[in-house]
């Protein structure tokens, strides 16, 4: 079965530190999101990606992050500049479809950042 | 933001189907029922999602009020590794899925 993959599965850095997390979405999924889940926390959202573009973004993306899909099958997240308010889970997903033919998104296994 | 409203938590004996509430009173035409689950150290999980008729997959039910005001997620025979958080999604036309606290189902052996 098809499934999204993230890498690495746990990563520490330092404050102040950039840091990029990939991921590998369902080949032929267009849609494209970045979560992020704080220890015992809900699940947030932080960006969606469709197109080549963002499509939506919370207050928690602000300009420290960015998305990038630099080769047609990698999905990028990246923190410039690294805050221990970073540390979280961060879940990568990919959905295949929209609007009137809107399905589930698939979510990966997630990376653990560790900002010290 | 919160559009759905679940128990906090509940518990099942395994192998026993389990009903899994959620009202959603402010739903508009256009908003899709979607279900997720988080398995523990998991990231979360597609289950199932309905618009109005009731939906069947090999994971689960999902049964919707005549009104759309409130949905019953069903497991027919739950199972130790169905324990989870279940979280009741509403989706419009815009892309983003967000998340509430969810129900914390709880399987007893």
């Amino acid at each position: 079965e098809p499934e999204v993959t993230q890498t690495p599965s746990h990563q520490v850095t330092q404050m102040g530190q950039e840091v990029i997390l990939r991921c590998v979405p369902i080949s032929n999924h267009l849609y494209f999101y970045w979560y992020r889940q704080i220890l015992g926390q809900k699940v947030e959202f932080l960006v969606s990606f469709y197109n080549n573009e963002i499509s939506e973004k919370s207050e928690i993306f602000d300009d420290q992050f960015s998305v990038e899909r630099p080769d047609g099958s990698n999905f990028t997240l990246k923190i410039r500049s690294t805050k221990l308010e970073d540390s979280a889970m961060y879940f990568c997903a990919s959905s295949e479809g929209e609007g009137p033919f809107r399905v589930g998104a698939f979510f990966g296994q997630g990376t653990r950042l560790t900002v010290v | 933001d919160a559009k759905t409203t679940q128990p906090n938590s509940m518990e099942s004996n395994e192998e026993e189907p389990v009903h899994l509430p959620c009202n959603h009173s402010t739903i508009s035409g256009t908003d899709y029922i979607h279900w997720y689950r988080q398995l523990p150290s998991q990231g979360p999980e597609y289950v199932i999602h309905g618009l109005t008729s009731n939906v069947n997959n090999r994971m689960a039910s999902l049964a919707i009020a005549e009104d759309r005001k409130s949905s019953t997620l069903i497991l027919h025979r739950a199972t130790l590794r169905d324990a989870a958080v279940y979280y009741c999604i509403l989706r419009d036309l815009d892309d983003k899925i967000i998340f509430g606290k969810g129900t914390r189902l709880h399987i007893l052996p």
